[in-house]
């Protein structure tokens, strides 16, 4: 059975510019989450997406947004990026939030901000 | 607001060893789930234990086994017999049952095992 995957591994951006990244879950999973996880900042939920409607999210501006797609698949947009968005960020899935399933993750896309 | 707390940055063993990693966590609820995940270079986040706050017994999973201490809110993971592959970030993390799904994470504890 394939694991969560994410698309890019890498990405390179400037300050400003907009950074979109992709998540697809584990088959049967329907929420999938968002996690930063910066140098001295440790892992930060971002956002929660189940079902295609957005559940929760964590503190963070809201150019960082996102969607979650009729097959489940997930973008997280970050706009006006800023030197500090620079960071892994981790995708991961569960069965539906009704059953508090165990959430598991993808490799990360890490997010250099120049 | 839930917090989860590990006080050792850092820990290094020799292989074959036993090791346990602290975890102590601060929350109002009487119900939620406990995990640990590892982290090894690689990056990618495995799963490792996962704990229920309404279960007495503690987990296990092959060498891995928990001691989970709900009235003092302490959550160690001990490693039997470890092995090189163990050398990994390890992030414990809490979870309510109610309301928001996500996990609220340590700040890693960061494990060598040495040959």
């Amino acid at each position: 059975e394939a694991g969560v995957t994410q698309s890019p591994t890498h990405l390179i951006k400037t300050r400003g510019q907009q950074a979109t990244l992709r998540c697809s879950p584990i088959s049967g999973h329907t929420s999938v989450y968002w996690y930063q996880q910066a140098l001295g900042l440790g892992l930060q939920f971002l956002l929660w997406y189940d079902e295609g409607e957005e559940r929760n999210r964590g503190n963070f501006p809201p150019r960082f947004s996102g969607r979650q797609f009729p097959n489940y698949s997930s973008e997280l947009n970050v706009n006006a990026l800023e030197l500090e968005d620079s960071a892994l960020y981790l995708c991961a899935s569960s069965f539906s939030h009704a059953k508090q399933e165990t959430q598991y993750f993808g490799p990360g896309t890490r997010l250099l901000v120049l | 607001a839930q917090t989860v707390t590990q006080s050792q940055p850092e820990m290094s063993v020799q292989e074959a060893e036993t090791v346990t990693l602290s975890c102590t966590y601060d929350t109002s609820e009487n119900n939620y789930y406990l995990f640990w995940y590892k982290q090894p270079p690689s990056r990618q986040m495995i799963l490792v234990i996962r704990q229920e706050a309404y279960k007495q017994q503690n987990a296990t999973e092959n060498r891995f086994s928990v001691n989970f201490q709900k009235a003092a809110k302490s959550f160690s993971l001990k490693i039997s017999d470890s092995q090189l592959g163990d050398t990994a970030m390890y992030f414990c993390a809490f979870m309510k049952i109610q309301g928001a799904q996500k996990l609220v994470f340590g700040q890693g504890t960061r494990l060598t095992i040495n040959p």
